[in-house]
């Protein structure tokens, strides 16, 4: 079946170090991509997204480029910061017979130390 | 921000209670979801409703109904309260068309349930 896996965390890392969190993905249609994050304490907003093969999404120094060969959609930053401390969820969207179907990746916790 | 707001935000129950959740968004979206999150296991969805009394079941769907009276409102409700639905609930919608261009489910800020 459509699936998402992601990176087991946690992943704790110093500030200004680099970041990669794996995400591959497994559907029979033609997803669409995410990265949600998730700070403490709230809900999840939408960090960037793709929605075919070689786009590139990028958000507030975040990107992830949709690799249909690979089936993956790594998340990367080049510099992180104490504030990017979050949960982080890779999803997928596919359409299928006129409904939307909705699959979410487990979820990596990133600490970020000073 | 979306126009979502879930009630109540926080709720300790007794085991064997009915729980309802609510879910209000303001944004005349289609598709409304509940999902339930917890350690280990990210998202799972527990039921979604993709137009007034239109529901359907997700991936952990027993022991939560649902109702979708109106465009701007889905309840969820824990039948029986039950120690392994103490949880944080999520709502979520999106818009047909915006999914099908590629746009995104806007989240709630969660309803933490704890069932004692």
């Amino acid at each position: 079946g459509d699936s998402v896996t992601q990176m087991e965390g946690p992943v704790t890392l110093s500030e200004e170090a680099f970041l990669t969190i794996n995400c591959t993905y497994t559907a029979t249609g033609y997803p669409s991509l995410f990265w949600y994050v998730q700070y403490p304490g709230e809900g999840l907003q939408l960090l960037l997204k793709a929605t075919k093969a070689d786009d590139k999404g990028s958000n507030k120094g975040f990107e992830a480029t949709y690799r249909k060969e690979t089936t993956s959609f790594h998340l990367e930053k080049g510099s992180v910061q104490v504030s990017d401390s979050a949960v982080y969820f890779c999803a997928l969207i596919l359409t299928q017979g006129g409904s939307e179907k909705l699959v979410f990746g487990k979820g990596t916790k990133l600490t970020v130390n000073p | 921000d979306a126009g979502i707001t879930q009630s109540p935000r926080h709720k300790v129950t007794e085991t064997g209670t009915p729980v309802t959740l609510r879910c209000h968004q303001t944004e005349n979206h289609r598709y409304m979801y509940w999902y339930r999150q917890d350690p280990g296991h990210g998202l799972r969805l527990i039921h979604y409703s993709y137009g007034v009394k239109d529901t359907d079941k997700g991936e952990v769907s027993d022991g939560y109904s649902v109702s979708r009276s109106k465009t701007e409102d889905f309840l969820l409700t824990l039948e029986s309260a039950t120690s392994s639905q103490t949880s944080v609930y999520f709502c979520a919608i999106s818009d047909y068309r915006a999914l099908l261009s590629g746009n995104t489910i806007y989240f709630g800020e969660g309803s933490w349930l704890t069932v004692v």
